[in-house]
């Protein structure tokens, strides 16, 4: 079946450090891949997104491209700041499978002054 | 828009009891789902729908029901409440089932029983 394994956490970096977060996926049929932030005490929030292969998503300075030969989606920024400080998310819907999405267990990343 | 909402935002129930998760969202989407929330395991997903009157079971549906009556409501009701169903809840919602669409979550909802 459809799976997203993420990089355990948690993950602390100094502000401006460079910010790698893997993200491996296993799917039977077309996925669309997906990147959501939880903030503290909230709901998630999608981060970007890509929907098919070689596809790159951006947004806020964070970027991911999806690598259908690799099977993985990493997220990337080049210069954390502390608001960056939250729980990121993999996830993926197949459109064979289009009914459910499925998440990462998350990655905790702190970004300290 | 007020985007996907949420009631109660904290809930604090006896085991056996019973309630309702209340969550509507504005957007005319399609697609809704209720998720649960537990320390390293991410987001798993007990109910979902695709659309008013058809709901399905998701990876965890025991002890839960729901209800998709109107396109706007998604209830989830627990039916004799136990202390392995403490969580944080989200609502989600979608345009469309189909792959691609983004799921919109509503602020959750904090379950403690006891």
């Amino acid at each position: 079946g459809d799976s997203v394994t993420q990089m355990e956490g948690p993950v602390t970096l100094s502000e401006e450090a460079f910010l790698t977060i893997n993200c491996t996926y296993t799917a039977t049929g077309y996925p669309s891949l997906f990147w959501y932030v939880q903030y503290p005490g909230e709901g998630l929030q999608l981060l970007l997104k890509a929907t098919k292969a070689d596809d790159k998503g951006s947004n806020k300075g964070f970027e991911a491209t999806y690598r259908k030969e690799t099977t993985s989606f990493h997220l990337e920024k080049g210069s954390v700041q502390v608001s960056d400080s939250a729980v990121y998310f993999c996830a993926l819907s197949d459109l064979t499978t289009g009914n459910q999405f499925y998440f990462g267990t998350g990655t905790s990343l702190t970004v300290i002054p | 828009n007020a985007g996907v909402t949420q009631t109660p935002k904290f809930q604090v129930l006896k085991t056996g009891q019973s309630m309702t998760l209340q969550c509507a969202q504005d957007m005319n989407h399609e697609y809704m789902s209720w998720y649960r929330q537990d320390p390293g395991m991410g987001l798993r997903l007990i109910h979902y729908s695709v659309g008013a009157g058809i709901t399905d079971q998701g990876e965890v549906p025991n002890g839960y029901n729901v209800s998709r009556s109107t396109t706007e409501d998604f209830p989830l009701r627990l039916l004799s409440a136990a202390p392995s169903q403490t969580s944080v809840y989200f609502c989600a919602s979608s345009y469309s089932y189909r792959g691609g669409s983004e799921q919109y979550f509503g602020p959750g909802t904090r379950l403690t029983v006891t």
